[in-house]
């Protein structure tokens, strides 16, 4: 257990469903982060929030909402996704005030879209 | 932030350091190299980072040439279960995005 809890641990979704993901993290940290892994790629960078405020969003498209309602919560809403869209999601939170610096991943979110 | 270049795959024996090396010749003076390791199907995990000097810590140490222009991840006794993908990132300090590479694929075999 990292610290960071994402919930569910796998999804399956239709194309027409709506669905949301969740991280928890209870560290104190103050910024938090969505990833997005699909197969044999790279983790790519979704979201970035920094004290609630959305602070990047790298050309994501809108059938992915973000929204964090506080410093420790965060969510991913997803509607209408594509099969492509099937992935590993990961959230992550930092806080960029400590000596650390080093960022807490939880166990990721196994999406699949049918 | 600088790029980084790392092997595509290492195997290593049981039991042996495993020396993970980093290439990040574009590395300015306030980035720091961090490395991360994800093993399979779980979120990446933070091991290390470091400036200039060289840092150890109870899961590994790292190793900065001078001219800070690579360096290197030493598993001192690699077990089974350090079998990953290990991701050497240069980032400045406090910035907030981590952007990962492809990485380096470590097979530890018995």
């Amino acid at each position: 257990e990292t610290g960071v809890t994402q919930t569910p641990r796998h999804l399956v979704m239709g194309m027409t469903n709506k669905k949301s993901l969740k991280c928890e993290q209870h560290l104190g940290h103050n910024a938090m982060y969505w990833y997005k892994q699909s197969a044999k790629k790279p983790l790519e960078l979704m979201f970035v929030y920094n004290f609630k405020e959305q602070t990047e969003n790298n050309s994501v498209p809108s059938r992915f909402s973000p929204e964090c309602p506080n410093s420790s919560h965060l969510f991913l809403h997803l509607h209408t996704l594509q099969p492509e869209d099937s992935a590993l999601y990961l959230c992550a939170s930092s806080n960029d005030r400590t000596v650390n610096y080093g960022y807490t991943f939880g166990s990721g979110t196994r999406l699949t879209v049918v | 932030d600088a790029k980084t270049t790392q092997p595509t795959s290492m195997d290593c024996a049981e039991g042996r350091a495993a020396n993970l090396p980093c290439n990040h010749s574009t590395i300015s003076g306030n980035e720091y190299v961090y490395w991360y390791r994800q093993i399979h199907s779980q979120g990446p995990q933070y091991i290390i980072h470091g400036l200039k000097n060289n840092e150890t810590n109870e899961m590994a140490s790292l190793i900065i040439t001078e001219d800070r222009k690579s360096s290197t991840l030493i598993l001192p006794h690699a077990t089974l279960r350090d079998t990953a993908v290990y991701y050497c990132i240069v980032r400045v300090r406090g910035g907030n995005k981590l952007v990962f590479g492809a990485g380096t694929i470590l097979r530890v075999k018995s």
